[in-house]
């Protein structure tokens, strides 16, 4: 079946600029997760939704980002007047539920490039 | 609080070299743990899993046991090949309270000579 998806696949924007990247997740999986990951480092959590609940908020670096989840499907990371420290490879994935033995299945990433 | 710690890299090895990277844990509950590779240029794969203590993952012949004892759960392979070459993440998965939550150490670079 069909795997996570991410769009576009690589960004160029210009400081100052807003952005938006979308995740489509695997169909049924009720877990979305965000992560960032920068050159050479590891993944950074930004945001988790969990079905109809809310959403989990705490890695999100400053208040410049943001992220909503439509219809407990689509999902679109939003980046207002980007900084060129947002420049990294934006990571969505999925699962199944809530169970801690769930896989988290990856999207092949947005690479954001700052100018 | 849950964090990941794994062994720093790069890593080179020659091919048929035998490869262990360390991964140690701290968890509040009884999480499970993954390892996850990153081939040049494509996204995270699950590699491996182990969902309980004693449990041992195992995939294109890479391992790893669920060490409660000494919170580990250390990557082995018998013979490494130039196509194992890639980074590989640790990660632990535990129910906290605002749902599942992922924890990933930063990741160990191999690098496999022939």
């Amino acid at each position: 079946g069909a795997g996570v998806s991410q769009s576009p696949s690589n960004k160029v924007t210009e400081k100052g600029k807003d952005v938006e990247l979308r995740c489509d997740p695997i169909s049924g999986h009720t877990a979305l997760y965000w992560y960032r990951q920068s050159l050479g480092q590891g993944l950074e959590f930004l945001i988790y939704f969990q079905g109809n609940s809310a959403p989990d908020k705490s890695g999100l670096p400053s208040d410049r980002f943001s992220a909503e989840r439509t219809g407990g499907s689509v999902s679109t990371l939003t980046i207002q007047r980007t900084q060129q420290e947002d420049s990294a490879v934006y990571l969505c994935a999925s699962s199944l539920g809530v169970a801690s033995t769930d896989t988290q299945y990856f999207g092949p990433g947005t690479r954001l490039t700052v100018l | 609080g849950n964090s990941v710690t794994q062994m720093e890299g790069p890593v080179t090895l020659s091919e048929e070299a035998f490869l262990t990277i360390n991964c140690t844990y701290t968890a509040t509950g009884y999480p499970s743990l993954f390892w996850y590779v990153q081939y040049p240029g494509e996204g995270l794969q699950l590699l491996l899993k182990a969902t309980k203590a004693d449990d041992k993952g195992s995939n294109k012949g890479f391992e790893a046991t669920y060490r409660k004892e000494t919170t580990s759960f250390h990557l082995e392979k018998g013979s490494v090949q130039v196509s194992d070459s890639a980074v590989y993440f640790c990660a632990l998965s535990d129910r906290g309270s605002t749902g599942n939550q992922f924890y990933f150490g930063t990741g160990t670079s191999l690098t496999v000579i022939p």
